[in-house]
């Protein structure tokens, strides 16, 4: 048990539809992240926060994709008009600022848009 | 900027036998470098970390890699597989000045023969 919890595990959502997944980290950890990761794949950056600023966000993150931290504690990552191809496992990990501490990882949220 | 190159996709050993998993990376800093495994539907796992203290670090379940800087490595060992170590494998590495984001490598995919 890493401490990093996603809600839900698996989401089955029809294309078109709206979808929020949920990542509580561990609650010292200020810093959190958001992946995604396709079949076959390794996990890609999506987003980062410290505290509840949003500092980083790839190219990834079309404007389809929204996240918010707005208390500093869990986040929330949206996906409006979901398509086909946002089929993925969106993964949520966490650590301190500073040092050289792992990022500490949750199992993942299962898209799948059908 | 960061990346990390596994060099295998696939790699597939004997129960009881060596495993060997590479992986090179490329940084402009001092990177921190990790492995993480990920069974199947799962989320990732932390098996070791390398964060410039020993070159050769020890992981859970008898993994261990060495970094070696001369070569851009480090490759992933055990010395004897086990049929539970059947996973998927991801070599990452992060910048060590304080900002963790972690850029992971594409994957290798273990399969332990009985």
């Amino acid at each position: 048990d890493t401490g990093v919890s996603q809600d839900p595990r698996h989401k089955i959502t029809k294309r078109g539809q709206n979808v929020t997944f949920r990542c509580d980290p561990i609650s010292e950890h200020n810093r959190l992240y958001w992946y995604r990761q396709t079949l076959g794949q390794g996990p890609e950056f999506l987003t980062y926060f410290q505290n509840e600023a949003q500092l980083e966000k790839s190219r990834l993150l079309s404007d389809r994709f929204s996240a918010e931290r707005p208390k500093g504690s869990f986040s929330t990552l949206e996906i409006q008009r979901t398509e086909q191809g946002d089929s993925a496992m969106y993964l949520c990990a966490s650590t301190k600022v500073g040092g050289k501490t792992e990022a500490f990882f949750g199992q993942g949220t299962r898209l799948t848009v059908v | 900027a960061q990346s990390v190159t596994q060099l295998d996709s696939h790699v597939s050993v004997s129960e009881g036998t060596p495993v060997l998993l590479r992986c090179n990376y490329s940084s402009s800093y001092s990177p921190s470098l990790f492995w993480y495994v990920q069974h199947p539907n799962k989320g990732l796992q932390l098996l070791l970390k390398y964060t410039s203290a020993a070159t050769l670090v020890k992981g859970i379940n008898g993994f261990e890699a060495e970094f070696k800087k001369s070569e851009t490595s480090f490759h992933l060992t055990k010395p004897s597989a086990h049929m539970s170590d059947a996973a998927e494998y991801f070599c990452a590495s992060a910048n060590s000045g304080g900002y963790q984001k972690v850029t992971f490598g594409t994957g290798t995919k273990l399969q332990v023969i009985p």
